[in-house]
């Protein structure tokens, strides 16, 4: 079954430590993004990936890095530098640049 | 002014009504139209993208109006699974720019009550 995966589910870290995201899809989309939900909150783009090793800052794209070395992956990582990671993070993948999108199940990271 | 507003609701309705939703976009250029459903804790999932002369699928329509910048989502014989948060998503070219951007609105909650 073709799909965008995401892991882990649930994330805890403490504050000042640095955590990496995992999107991975199998459904040989050229276009992933990463988006940051917060409560009652609309989606905001952190960053986008067009081809393999290009990506482009989203709206809110400071204190997160990500990379796409492979098509099928587009890792996100959660600096320190964040003041206020705690959110419900999503992947998406679409086979072009801003046609449908279809997401992850997301990941929860609470920072204690 | 947002790029992408919708009515937050909640939209509480029994179930077999019928209720509709807005969502208006301020960019004329704007390209592409989708509805997402996103459950409580959950990702969004795509429900139906808009097309010009709109379209329908089982209870749900979506139309398109370009003149007054707005799309609209109806469903008829709500049912209680429908009860969710609908997004509104506009694929516009901001000014001067020849590249596109995905905006996502909002959301609409929507409650079905027996």
């Amino acid at each position: 079954d073709g799909g965008i995966t995401q892991s882990p589910k649930y994330l805890f870290r403490k504050e000042g430590q640095n955590v990496t995201l995992s999107c991975e899809q199998n459904l040989n989309h050229d276009a992933m993004y990463w988006y940051r939900q917060d409560p009652g909150q609309g989606l905001r783009l952190i960053y986008y990936s067009q081809i393999v090793n290009d990506f482009q800052k989203g709206d809110i794209a400071e204190g997160y890095s990500v990379s796409r070395e492979k098509k099928e992956s587009f890792p996100l990582t959660v600096t320190s530098a964040q003041k206020n990671p705690t959110a419900f993070y999503l992947c998406a993948s679409s086979r072009g640049l801003n046609n449908e999108q279809f997401f992850g199940p997301g990941t929860r990271l609470t920072v204690l | 002014r947002k790029e992408v507003e919708q009515d937050p609701g909640p939209f509480n309705v029994p179930e077999g009504a019928t209720v509709a939703f807005n969502c208006t976009y301020s960019n004329s250029a704007s390209q592409s139209f989708f509805w997402y459903r996103q459950d409580c804790r959950k990702e969004p999932k795509l429900l139906m993208s808009v097309y010009s002369s709109g379209n329908e699928d089982g209870r749900f329509t979506a139309q398109l109006n370009r003149a007054s910048q707005y799309i609209s989502l109806l469903i008829r014989d709500s049912k209680l699974s429908d009860s969710a948060t609908y997004l509104c998503v506009v694929n516009m070219r901001p000014l001067y720019s020849s590249a596109s951007k995905i905006i996502f609105g909002s959301g609409t909650r929507l409650s079905i009550r027996p």
